[in-house]
C-alpha cells in the first residue's frame, strides 16, 4: 500500500528565503505525482505535475522534482513571497486503476514579510 | 481554463436532512472524483466516477451514495446527514486521457448539526 508522507507538517520563512518542502512515498511503482497549494477553506490548486519518465518541472518560482529510486519529490520554491503562504500537498498517482492516489497530509508554509 | 464548479460553498443541515452536493466539470473529463478532507485525516477518496452512470467506491464510501447521469456532472448524496459528517467535500476531475493531471473545486464547507 502507497504511503506519502512530507515533512515538516510546518514552516516559518522570512520573506525572500529559498525554500524545499519534502515529499516521500513508499512505492516507486508510480504513474504521476502532482503538487497542490491550499488557502485555508479554499479547494486545492495544481501547481505541477511531474509523470514517471520526468525528472523535474518548473513554473515561474517553483521546481518541482521527482527520484523515484529513492521514492522522493521535492518542491523548491525561489524567493518566497508573504503571498506563498498556503498549505502544499503531493499526491501520487500509483496507477493502474486510475483512482490510486495518495495523498500527503500537507506542510503548512508561513512566509513572515 | 480548466473549471470544476461546486454549487455551494457552505451549507448547514440538521440530522438526518438528505443533502446533494453537486459537481460540475467544463473540461470533457471522463473520471470525476469525490473526497472529504478533515483535520489530521488528510483526503480520503469517498466515491469516483470514471464514466457515465459508473461509479466506483473509494476507501469511506459509507453513509454515502453518487449520481453520474452526464459527463459533465457528478453529484454526491447524503441519505441521512449525520454529524460525523461534517466536513469539507472536495470534488476533482482528472485529465486521464491525456496527462493524469487532477483538478478540484472550491469545497463544499458541511455542518450537520
Amino acid at each position: 500500500k502507497q504511503e506519502v508522507t512530507q515533512i515538516p507538517a510546518a514552516l516559518s520563512v522570512p520573506e525572500g528565503e529559498n525554500l524545499v518542502l519534502n515529499c516521500s512515498f513508499t512505492d516507486s511503482a508510480i504513474y504521476n505525482l502532482q503538487w497542490f497549494r491550499q488557502d485555508p477553506g479554499k479547494g486545492l490548486t495544481s501547481l505541477l505535475l511531474i509523470q514517471s519518465s520526468q525528472r523535474e518541472q518548473t513554473s515561474g518560482r517553483l521546481n518541482a522534482s521527482l527520484d523515484k529510486s529513492s521514492g522522493r519529490s521535492t518542491l523548491y520554491i525561489a524567493a518566497s513571497q508573504p503571498g506563498d503562504s498556503a498549505t502544499y500537498l503531493c499526491a501520487v498517482n500509483s496507477g493502474g486503476s486510475n483512482y490510486k492516489l495518495t495523498f500527503g497530509k500537507g506542510t503548512l508554509l508561513t512566509v513572515n514579510p | 481554463d480548466v473549471k470544476v464548479t461546486q454549487s455551494s460553498r457552505y451549507l448547514v443541515k440538521r440530522t438526518g436532512e438528505k443533502v446533494f452536493l453537486e459537481c460540475v466539470q467544463d473540461m470533457d473529463h471522463e473520471n470525476m472524483f469525490w473526497y472529504r478532507q478533515d483535520p489530521g485525516l488528510g483526503l480520503r477518496l469517498i466515491y469516483f466516477s470514471y464514466d457515465v452512470k459508473m461509479k466506483e467506491k473509494g476507501d469511506i464510501p459509507e453513509g454515502y451514495s453518487v449520481s453520474r447521469e452526464k459527463k459533465e456532472r457528478f453529484s454526491l448524496i447524503l441519505e441521512s446527514a449525520s454529524t460525523n459528517q461534517t466536513s469539507m467535500y472536495l470534488c476533482a476531475s482528472m485529465d486521464f486521457a491525456n496527462t493524469g493531471e487532477l483538478f478540484f473545486g472550491e469545497g463544499s464547507r458541511l455542518t450537520v448539526l
